[in-house]
Formats: structure tokens, sequence, C-alpha cells
């Protein structure tokens, strides 16, 4: 099994559409958690990190669920400039695992 | 606030020859980290750096190396370099004082192998 896990996409949805993406994590001891977005054959970007209680940042909502082990990014209102691929990142001791990314793509 | 540097963009090198690609990392933060990404693919981890100490390395075979300068710049070699090497190499740095430790990346360095 995977460290990190992500659905490979790619996701098509219509702007203004609502998009999930989940990811899932095999070490119940990952200390932290985060959301990065990289365009193509550009640098990943950091998005937000995941906090315990959740945490929203304008259209972009995450959330953390330890007991099942998994990450969650909602983006609302899907704009054009949001199709990009969406990393999940979990960090443990020493270490932090990139998933492989959700590819989206939001369509006029 | 500058942001993480990479030199070079790019370098071309051919089978055999050895390549060492910088990195410096936003002034304050004191870890550096190092990643490959292939055409098409993840982000596969190679080595981490911290107050100069190496802290961890991936599945990676011995010829890719580096080191952090006291300044915390880094430096990745990579020896004997073969086709599949090339690659887009990524440098972030994060802060030990940050509570929850984001990276932030480079621009990367693209290395092409012919």
């Amino acid at each position: 099994r995977k460290e990190v896990e992500q659905d490979p996409g790619p996701f098509n949805v219509p702007e203004g559409a609502t998009v999930a993406f989940n990811c899932t994590y095999s070490n119940s001891a990952s200390q932290s958690f985060f959301w990065y977005r990289q365009d193509c054959r550009k640098e990943p970007k950091l998005l937000m990190s995941v906090y315990s209680s959740g945490n929203e940042d304008g259209r972009f909502t995450a959330q953390l669920n330890r007991a099942s082990q998994y990450i969650s990014l909602l983006i609302r209102d899907s704009k054009l400039s949001d199709s990009a691929t969406y990393l999940c990142v979990v960090m443990g001791t020493y270490k932090y695992i990139f998933g492989t990314g959700t590819r989206l793509k939001v369509l006029a | 606030e500058a942001g993480v540097t990479q030199s070079p963009t790019h370098l071309i090198k051919t089978r055999g020859q050895q390549a060492t690609l910088r990195c410096s990392p936003i002034s304050g933060h004191t870890s550096v980290y190092w990643y490959q990404q292939a055409l098409g693919l993840g982000l596969q981890f190679l080595l981490w750096y911290d107050e100069g100490e190496e802290r961890n390395r991936g599945n990676f075979p011995p010829r890719f190396s580096g080191r952090q300068f006291p300044n915390y710049s880094s430096e990745l070699n990579v020896n004997a370099l073969e086709l599949e090497d090339s690659a887009l190499y990524l440098c972030a740095s994060s802060s030990s004082t940050s509570t929850v430790s984001e990276q932030f990346f480079g621009p990367g360095t693209r290395l092409t192998v012919l």
C-alpha cells in the first residue's frame, strides 16, 4: 500500500462547480498535512496547511480525519484558473511524502 | 522577501558525466530538501538537510549526494549520470521555528542527460 494515495483524476468540472478531492495516508503517526498546487512544468506552491479543526481560505476548505486517516480539499465556485494538479503532502519524522497528485480541469 | 532560488535553470549533460545543482533557501530557513520529478511523475524525495546535517535520504543510489553549507545553501551532486536521471530537480526549504513546517519550493533545475 502506498504511504499517500490520491485519485489521479482528471476531474473535469464546469466553471462554478464544487469539487472535492480526498487523500489517504497509511502512517497514523503523521504529524502535519498540506495541500499544494502544481501547474504544468512549474514548482509546487503551498495552497494550505491542514489543521485538525479544519480550515478555510476563501473558496478552499481543507479537512483532516485522523480516525480514518484521510485529508480532503473542497473547492467551491471553481474558476478556470483553478486548473492544476493538486498534491497532498503528509509529514512524518524527517520525512515529507507527496501524493502523485489529482488533476483538475475547469471547463468554460 | 526572496524565495528559494536554484541554479542553473537548465543543465544538459551526457551519460557518465557529473552534475552539480545549487539551492539557496529562504532567509532564516535552516532545512533544505531535494526532490526529483521525472516527466509526468510525482515528486520523489531525495535528501533532507538541516543545520548542515543530512537528516534523511530517499531510495536513491549513492551517486546522488549533497551537502549543506554554513549559510544553509545546498548542493546536489549526481555522479555517473544515466539517461533516466533526466528530470526536474526541485529544492524546498522550511523553517525549524514554524509549528507546521511548510515547505516552499524553488523553480527547479531541469536536467537533461543525453
